[in-house]
């Protein structure tokens, strides 16, 4: 069945420094992909979005590419801020159904 | 506008009682799901309403496990018997319509735990 896996937290890193999370997935057909962000306290938000290979889903300065040669969607930032602390979720939702399937998160902090 | 409300935002109870969890989706929106978060895992689909019928209900783990939606908007999850590996926190998203590119967007969740 379909699947995501992140790469495993907590990632913590200084502001300003380049920020890369793994996220690769395993689907048949096309879907599409989504990463998620849940700041302390609040719920899920969408950050952004792909819905076909080779896209780019972009917001609030981060990006990800949908590779389907690689099943990957990493998520990158060039310059993280404090502001960026949170949990980030990896998502797909299959061609054949109506569920998102997340992965099980990346908790990233960001120091001054 | 009003987001996707959820009440209560925490619930305790004990082993072997009843609960039922309220979701009010985004108004106009007629898909919606939910879904259970464990401690440090990403959320996992239980349910997907399409108006007023359960058009999914492939991810609800038992039969102790029902949700209605009986006029197309407000939603109710009921757990019945609950047990301590039913602590979690269940989170309800709404869509405008089911498509693929559309926005879930998700309540603030309801903490259940059970002792």
């Amino acid at each position: 069945g379909n699947s995501v896996t992140q790469m495993e937290g907590p990632v913590t890193l200084s502001e300003e420094a380049f920020l890369t999370i793994n996220c690769t997935y395993t689907a048949t057909g096309y879907p599409s992909l989504f990463w998620y962000v849940q700041y302390p306290g609040e719920g899920l938000q969408l950050l952004l979005k792909a819905t076909k290979a080779d896209d780019k889903g972009s917001n609030k300065g981060f990006e990800a590419t949908y590779r389907k040669e690689t099943t990957s969607f990493h998520l990158e930032k060039g310059s993280v801020q404090v502001s960026d602390s949170a949990v980030y979720f990896c998502a797909l939702w299959g061609d054949s159904s109506y569920k998102l399937i997340f992965g099980s998160g990346t908790r990233l902090l960001v120091r001054p | 506008g009003a987001g996707v409300s959820q009440t209560p935002s925490n619930k305790v109870t004990e082993k072997g009682k009843y609960v039922e969890l309220r979701c009010d989706p985004i108004s106009g929106h007629t898909a919606l799901y939910w879904y259970r978060q464990s401690l440090g895992q990403g959320p996992e689909f239980l349910i997907y309403f399409q108006g007023t019928g359960a058009a999914d209900d492939s991810g609800l783990p038992n039969d102790r496990f029902f949700a209605v939606r009986p006029e197309g908007s407000v939603s109710t999850l009921k757990i019945q018997r609950t047990e301590r590996g039913d602590s979690a926190v269940y989170l309800c998203a709404s869509s405008m319509d089911p498509g693929r590119a559309n926005e879930q967007f998700f309540g603030p969740g309801t903490r259940l735990t059970v002792l």
